[in-house]
């Protein structure tokens, strides 16, 4: 089974603190995303990367910053966290190829005070 | 601009009976579609998906319709039960509209309440 995971199910932080979430998978997959989840809103994307050092930016990448030094291993990084940055942030990873869905960690709920 | 819609932002449907989950497209260039599942302070989990090349895929209690000409697919749970209750969505792969060739675009979910 393919698992994702993320190092924080919760997380309390304040407002200026740097952030780090971090995901790790361990299926080999080519691709990882992180996306931010709130009501009514859906699932927006933040960052993406297709391969090591390498990333891209989503939907909504100010305010973040990523890190991937590891095939396995995805970081998203809150450089100087903000109240409107608390969200439930969602980490995913696939194969690369049309047919191939995206496999989620359990999340992390941050909340910025 | 979203190119994936689920109008619906909740839905309630009593225990045994069909549950209908609808999701419409804009952008001709998706051609894989898929629905997750997700409780709450859980991650989504995949349901099922549907290739552009076919009009239905069923597993289980689960059967998903795609009609390409008029750019929308549906979720089809029966019978429903009280476990089926969840956040559900919408994706779609190929647009190259956000996360590159392997992205999903994802629709803003469907809340499913079953009742007993």
């Amino acid at each position: 089974d393919v698992k994702v995971t993320q190092s924080s199910r919760y997380l309390v932080k304040r407002t200026g603190e740097k952030v780090f979430l971090e995901c790790v998978q361990d299926m080999d997959h080519e691709n990882m995303f992180w996306y931010r989840q709130d009501p009514g809103l859906g699932l927006r994307l933040i960052y993406f990367s297709y391969d090591v050092k390498m990333k891209e930016k989503g939907d909504i990448p100010e305010g973040y910053s990523v890190s991937r030094e590891k095939k396995e291993r995805f970081s998203l990084i809150l450089e100087s966290a903000s109240t409107n940055q608390t969200s439930m942030y969602l980490c995913a990873s696939s194969q690369t190829g049309t047919y191939n869905e995206q496999f989620f960690g359990p999340g992390t709920r941050l909340t910025v005070l | 601009d979203q190119q994936v819609k689920q109008n619906s932002p909740s839905l309630s449907v009593q225990e045994g009976r069909i549950s209908i989950l609808n999701c419409d497209y804009t952008n001709s260039m998706f051609d894989y579609f898929l629905w997750y599942k997700k409780y709450p302070a859980e991650g989504p989990t995949f349901l099922i998906s549907i290739s552009s090349i076919k009009d239905k895929n069923e597993d289980g209690r689960f059967t998903v319709f795609l009609n390409k000409s008029a750019k929308h697919l549906s979720l089809h749970i029966v019978p429903s039960q009280p476990g089926d209750s969840a956040v559900y969505f919408c994706a779609a792969k190929g647009g190259y509209s956000g996360g590159g060739a392997d992205g999903l675009t994802f629709g803003k979910g469907t809340h499913l309440i079953i009742q007993p």
